[in-house]
């Protein structure tokens, strides 16, 4: 089956940091990758994906690259603010005749202190 | 605003009882997807309806059923509730084509206490 494999967390960096989380993927197929954000109290929002293999998904300073050889997609900010802290989610998703659904992993929060 | 709606934002009821969980599409989107996010388990697949018809059923217990109505929304029912059904329940909307990604309303946070 499908799986998505996300570094766990917590993650606590100092502002302007690097923030690299990993994440790691098994498809039968050839998915769609996602990153999604979801900030304290709120839903998961979409942060960035790609469709295809070498394609850069962007957004935010956030980036993340899809790599078939490695089946990985993971997700890279160069320098972070208090603002990022929350739960990321990477995902995938293959569009078949039942449907599309979003795999998820298991999520990564991260703190960004001051 | 993600477009998405869900209401009510948040439940606390009994175990045994039965609750219903509303969600309106973003304008457009013809799929919806239903998400049980809790601690221990993570976010979790619930089922998926396109157009009125249901189309991928996840980790689903027999107590929970859903359905979208000819309008689009959608409505989610829990019954004999546990405990443990204590989460946050997430409904999401796409196109349904591959690439798309979702997007997904604010929750519903249900305690059953």
């Amino acid at each position: 089956g499908n799986s998505v494999t996300q570094m766990e967390g917590p993650v606590t960096l100092s502002e302007e940091a690097f923030l690299t989380i990993n994440c790691t993927y098994t498809a039968t197929g050839y998915p769609s990758l996602f990153w999604y954000v979801q900030y304290p109290g709120e839903g998961l929002q979409l942060l960035l994906k790609a469709t295809k293999a070498d394609d850069k998904g962007s957004n935010k300073g956030f980036e993340a690259t899809y790599r078939k050889e490695t089946t990985s997609f993971h997700l890279e900010k160069g320098s972070v603010q208090v603002s990022d802290s929350a739960v990321y989610f990477c995902a995938l998703s293959l569009l078949k005749a039942a449907g599309n659904k979003l795999t998820f992993g298991g999520g990564t929060r991260v703190l960004v202190k001051p | 605003d993600s477009g998405v709606t869900q209401t009510p934002k948040h439940l606390i009821t009994a175990t045994g009882q039965r609750v219903t969980l509303r969600c309106s599409p973003r304008s457009g989107d013809l799929s919806v997807y239903w998400y049980q996010q809790s601690l221990d388990q993570g976010l979790q697949f619930l089922i998926q309806y396109y157009n009125g018809e249901e189309r991928a059923k996840g980790n689903i217990l027999e107590r929970f059923s859903a359905q979208q109505f000819p309008d689009l929304h959608s409505e989610l029912n829990l019954s004999s509730l546990e405990l443990g059904d204590s989460a946050l329940y997430f409904c999401a909307s796409s196109v349904a084509a591959q690439g798309s990604g979702y997007t997904f309303g604010s929750g519903t946070r249900l305690t059953v206490v």
